[in-house]
């Protein structure tokens, strides 16, 4: 059974950073992309990154682009998503994705969420 | 550029049929989709992938009630026999070289 539990959210404050974890099990991590996407309070879903099997290739959202880094740790069966320069609209509830390919087109299984509250 | 349209709303009576629309940007009638259920309260849940011809392959244990179609720059999702639990957000998605897009998501109310 393909399990997805992301940690790390919580309370930060504008400009401020924050790590969030996905920890994988019941696939063989390693054979597939995976994404973060995210959903603010009360909208829709919206991609943030994503990253190729081998972790070699990796994408960003243009509203996130220079300011999140995702990552994986293949031997650890983790991906990660670093968050610097925090801003108010960045607030939202992160999930982690599995895709369905080793490149990435579309999410299989997702995780329940960890939330971001950027706040002062 | 690429996006995908939804209509905000729908609604349908318990044991009916619905179909639901997401509508391709021009120029990208022949991409793929991917549609997303989402509960209340829940994390999404993957239904299906569905190709520009309208064949389809659904998630693991989606019910032979969804079922996927295209026309053109449409792609649909259809839902029969209606229950209850499939008052939900739905959300269709799609890619082009490493970039994901969603549309708003259609909230689909249940009488």
């Amino acid at each position: 059974e393909v399990q997805l539990l992301e940690s790390g959210g919580g309370l930060v404050q504008p400009g401020g950073s924050l790590r969030l974890s996905c920890a994988a099990s019941g696939f063989t991590f390693s054979t597939y992309a995976m994404s973060w996407v995210r959903q603010a309070p009360g909208k829709g879903l919206e991609w943030v990154s994503g990253i190729s099997g081998s972790g070699g290739t990796t994408n960003y959202a243009d509203s996130v682009k220079g300011r999140f880094t995702i990552s994986r740790d293949n031997s650890k069966n983790t991906l990660y998503l670093q968050m610097t320069s925090l801003r108010a609209e960045d607030m939202a509830l992160y999930y982690c994705a599995k895709e369905a390919t080793t490149s990435g087109t579309s999410p299989d299984y997702w995780g329940q969420g960890t939330l971001v509250t950027v706040s002062s | 550029q690429l996006v995908l349209t939804q209509s905000p709303s729908a609604s349908a009576s318990l044991g009916a049929s619905v179909k639901l629309t997401c509508t391709l940007s021009s120029g990208h009638s022949n991409y793929a989709i991917a549609w997303h259920q989402q509960q209340p309260e829940k994390g999404p849940r993957y239904l299906m992938n569905l190709n520009s011809d309208g064949s389809h392959s659904k998630g693991d244990g989606i019910p032979d009630r969804f079922s996927g179609s295209s026309s053109g720059a449409e792609r649909y999702l259809t839902i029969s026999s209606l229950q209850s639990e499939d008052e939900a957000d739905y959300y269709c998605q799609t890619w082009d070289t490493g970039i994901q897009v969603f549309g708003g998501g259609t909230k689909l109310t249940v009488l």
